[in-house]
């Protein structure tokens, strides 16, 4: 069983601050995904990262794929209110392996980001 | 554009009763899935369904049952409720293959007294 250990599991910070959120594994996975979900709605997918070391920016937010394909990050800068909401990582497969699109979902951030 | 539609939006049972929640998804995708979602627990996999007349059994599957009807639907049957399941339960449809995002419903809020 393949697990993702994604923390930390709160985060409450003020506008204009920075943050990291890790998503780690000892399983390997043949890509990395990470969603954000506001309440009430389902997961919206944000990025995919496939290649290990890979790193993808979309605005405010930057994410890596560990080089062994094994965890990943999530960093925003400059956070803002409205970037406040769950954000979960989910791999996908065993590289090498048969993948039916099988997700393993981390645990989940919930992100709080203060005016 | 209505992408993966559930119902009902929210439902009360009592212990011992039996529901289906419904997913629809007009995205032509081949892959279906049922998670719920827990607090602190992200989304767990309950079953999934690859193409079409396949169904498989995810991480946490005992007191589930699924039924693929079509390409479209996939349903997902809860056939003697237990407080145990209360939870949120979403739907997702993906195409096959490495990367490919799931799309979700906004999910069913199930509660079970």
């Amino acid at each position: 069983t393949q697990l993702l250990e994604q923390s930390p599991q709160f985060l409450s910070i003020q506008e204009g601050e920075n943050l990291t959120v890790y998503c780690n594994s000892s399983s390997v996975f043949s890509s990395l995904q990470w969603y954000r979900q506001e309440p009430g709605e389902g997961p919206v997918l944000l990025v995919t990262v496939v290649t290990g070391g890979e790193v993808k920016k979309l605005k405010r937010l930057t994410f890596q794929f560990g080089d062994a394909r094994k965890d990943s990050s999530l960093h925003i800068t400059a956070a803002q209110p409205g970037d406040t909401g769950l954000y979960l990582c989910a791999g996908a497969g065993n590289a090498g392996g048969t993948s039916y699109g099988k997700l393993t979902f981390g645990q989940g951030t919930i992100l709080t980001v203060h005016p | 554009n209505a992408g993966v539609t559930q119902t009902p939006k929210f439902q009360v049972l009592k212990t011992g009763q039996s529901m289906t929640l419904q997913c629809a998804q007009d995205m032509n995708h081949n892959s279906m899935y049922w998670y719920r979602q827990d607090p602190g627990m992200g989304l767990r996999l309950i079953y999934y369904s690859a193409s079409e007349g396949t169904t498989d059994k995810g991480e946490v599957p005992n007191g589930y049952n699924v039924s693929r009807l079509n390409k479209r639907e996939f349903s997902l049957r809860l056939e003697s409720a237990a407080p145990s399941q209360t939870s949120v339960y979403f739907c997702a449809s993906s195409e096959l293959g490495r990367g490919n995002a799931q799309h979700f419903g906004d999910g069913t809020r199930l509660s079970i007294l």
